[in-house]
């Protein structure tokens, strides 16, 4: 089965409000983690990463927060804005040398105006 | 930085005909190449790790005389699906990680194929 799952497979928040989507992952080798956005009909796109010895990490309007312990990744995304409708995927490298990642099956986020 | 382009973007073909999709990273180098189909509504599954210079790795499931992957520089992989078929219709995207670099993937924008 999979070995990164999410809990929610659709997220509707107002714009404006802060958004979080979560991941679960069963792997406890993963060692590198990305979210990647994916609008509709394009290939994902980078959003941030963090490696296995950070619990956050923040980017622009983003932050990622890894806790281990439970094998759970969130994205949180503040002020939402309808540009950020899209699916968001997490995705996980178990630290083998080809680099291979595993994905999510992935959280349609939708911002309502 | 860090873009990947891929061509045709939308590509419609008769049943039995095959089809050569191009990956390209424009302002680097990649050493590996990453080929994945998706089917609608569906995450992302990995096809093959293309590595330049070698052959590439197929996932299980995959059929390497179907699905030829060719990374002839550091620059390109082509994906060449052979007597398509219309089970073949899919959204295939390909990634790239720069050489010498992190485990970071950057996605091409994907290409749609549909088999009639």
């Amino acid at each position: 089965g999979e070995s990164v799952g999410l809990h929610l497979p659709t997220l509707s928040v107002q714009e404006g409000d802060n958004s979080i989507i979560n991941c679960a992952y069963s792997n406890s080798a993963s060692d590198y983690f990305i979210w990647y956005k994916q609008e509709s009909g394009k290939g994902p796109q980078f959003i941030i990463d963090i490696r296995s010895n950070m619990d956050k990490r923040q980017g622009q309007r983003v932050t990622v927060l890894l806790n281990k312990t439970v094998k759970h990744l969130s994205l949180q995304i503040a002020a939402t804005q309808p540009g950020d409708s899209a699916v968001y995927f997490c995705a996980e490298n178990s630290g083998g040398s080809n680099y291979k990642l595993t994905f999510g099956k992935g959280t349609l986020l939708t911002v309502n105006p | 930085g860090a873009v990947v382009s891929q061509h045709p973007s939308r590509v419609i073909c008769k049943s039995g005909t095959s089809v050569k999709i191009e990956c390209r990273s424009l302002d680097f180098q990649a050493t590996t190449m990453f080929w994945y189909r998706q089917f609608p509504k569906q995450s992302l599954m990995l096809m093959a790790t293309s590595n330049e210079g070698s052959k590439a790795t197929y996932e299980q499931g995959v059929e390497k005389d179907k699905f030829l992957i060719n990374h002839a520089s550091l620059t390109l992989s082509t994906l060449t699906v052979t007597s398509a078929h219309p089970e073949d219709s899919s959204f295939y995207i390909c990634s790239a990680r720069l050489a010498g670099g992190t485990d970071t993937q950057y996605f091409g924008p994907g290409t749609r194929l549909t088999v009639l």
